[in-house]
């Protein structure tokens, strides 16, 4: 079956330190990959998404993510966390054009 | 511009009433989604417009849930004879016309159900 899976439920990490987010697909074929950010009481916002190609994709807010076809992965990075990047990451991924399937999401707690 | 907007944002309904969630999307988009995000299933596609034609309702729980999309537009999710189980955040989405390849949905805030 078609599944995404984010291992990690909660992260905590320090202001200023490095993150990284663990996405992997399951997929027959190399689906479109995406992640989202979702603050408390907001709507999912778009970071980055990958289609095709070069395998390291920039998105907002200084985050990237790696495409790794021999792992099925897709990790979200970020090289120094700030206080407002607390909140939940949703990896995402679809087949067609339409119907995403998402991860159950990774929270990510900043401490000062 | 506007992004997607949700009313209400807050809903709190007994449990075998009928709730009405609507959406309206970013002006000039083409497609519109729904999808339910609950504790115990997570994110969860619901049902997809292209215009206002449905071509995708596969995620649809039951047969009390139904939606429908006016003037290739606002769009509204009708939950019959609600029951605890529907409690969730309810999320709309809308995508520009383009190839249709991956294109980003941009999500509104959502509308929380609470069915007591």
């Amino acid at each position: 079956a078609q599944s995404v899976t984010q291992p990690d439920i909660h992260i905590t990490v320090s202001e200023g330190a490095s993150l990284e987010l663990r996405c992997n697909y399951s997929y027959g074929a190399t689906p479109y990959l995406f992640w989202y950010v979702q603050s408390p009481g907001q709507g999912l916002q778009l970071l980055l998404k990958y289609f095709s190609g070069d395998t390291l994709v920039q998105g907002i807010k200084g985050f990237e993510a790696e495409f790794k076809r021999s792992q099925s992965s897709f990790n979200l990075r970020k090289p120094s966390v700030h206080w407002s990047d607390a909140a939940e990451y949703f990896c995402a991924a679809t087949l067609n054009d339409y119907k995403l399937s998402f991860g159950a999401g990774t929270t990510v707690t900043v401490r000062a | 511009g506007a992004g997607v907007s949700q009313s209400p944002s807050n809903k709190v309904t007994e449990k075998g009433k009928d709730v009405e969630l609507r959406c309206d999307p970013i002006s000039g988009h083409t497609a519109l989604y729904w999808y339910r995000q609950s504790l115990g299933q997570g994110l969860e596609f619901l049902i997809y417009f292209q215009g206002n034609s449905a071509p995708d309702k596969s995620g649809l729980p039951s047969d009390r849930f139904s939606a429908e999309r006016t003037g290739g537009s606002v769009s509204t999710l009708t939950i019959q004879r609600t029951q605890q189980e529907d409690s969730a955040v309810y999320l709309c989405a809308s995508s520009p016309p383009g190839q249709g390849l991956g294109e980003t949905q941009y999500f509104g805030p959502g509308t929380r159900l609470l069915v007591l």
